[in-house]
């Protein structure tokens, strides 16, 4: 079955930059999606096709792509910014699947 | 705004049927695809499957044989039917809307349990 590697965890300063990055063999066929889950919450839509971010996104999160790897970015990360964040992408027959998360802890 | 709210029994017991229903308000559900995704306790997300209005589906492969998702467009609702439950079916159950553009937005969430 397809499989989408994150690393488990990312340890980041106020105001400095998180990265968490993303594999999989699909892409860059595929379109990845991100997703921001807080403790007891649902998940919501970060980034979706690889860079585009809804309207009520703020602009210190953004999301890029280069060959099997994608990317999100969190510039100027706030301590808010503390959770779960998963990829998301399809595969040629129409399923779908999740990276496995990776917690980002704020120091 | 688009809504989505899960409903169905939360406490089953080994072997019996999981039905749960999500009821879409704010858009019609005759649009988009509409998905089940499920998260166990303190792990990762777990993609089910979707339905299109039309009734078409598609399943996880790994839960093909035991599940059914299905679409009431009278209702606005669509449901999930998963058969053969065990302990590791418990998680929290959540609904979404599909597009191209992910899975956005998502219910709250239902937190069934599997326990004799």
């Amino acid at each position: 079955s397809y499989e989408l590697t994150q690393p488990p965890s990312v340890s980041v300063s106020p105001g400095q930059t998180a990265t968490i990055t993303c594999s999989g063999d699909e892409f860059p066929r595929r379109f990845a999606h991100w997703y921001q889950q807080k403790p007891g919450q649902a998940p919501i839509l970060l980034i979706y096709q690889n860079f585009e971010r809804p309207a009520w996104i703020p602009e210190r999160f953004s999301g890029s792509s280069s060959g099997t790897t994608v990317t999100l970015t969190i510039t100027g990360v706030q301590a808010e910014d503390e959770a779960d964040y998963y990829c998301q992408s399809g595969d040629s027959s129409g399923t779908f699947v999740f990276g496995s998360g990776t917690k980002v802890t704020v120091l | 705004q688009v809504r989505l709210q899960e409903s169905g029994p939360r406490l089953l017991k080994p072997s019996e049927t999981l039905s749960l229903t999500c009821t879409v308000s704010g858009d019609s559900i005759s649009s988009d695809y509409w998905s089940w995704i499920r998260q166990p306790p303190g792990k990762g997300l777990e993609w089910i499957g979707y339905v299109y209005s039309s009734g078409n589906t598609n399943y996880n492969p790994s839960l093909n044989s035991r599940v059914t998702i299905s679409v009431d467009t009278s209702k606005n609702q669509f449901s999930l039917r998963l058969t053969s439950l065990t302990a590791a079916d418990t998680a929290i159950y959540y609904c979404a809307r599909m597009n191209s553009g992910g899975f956005n937005p998502w219910g709250q969430g239902a937190l069934v349990t599997v326990s004799s």
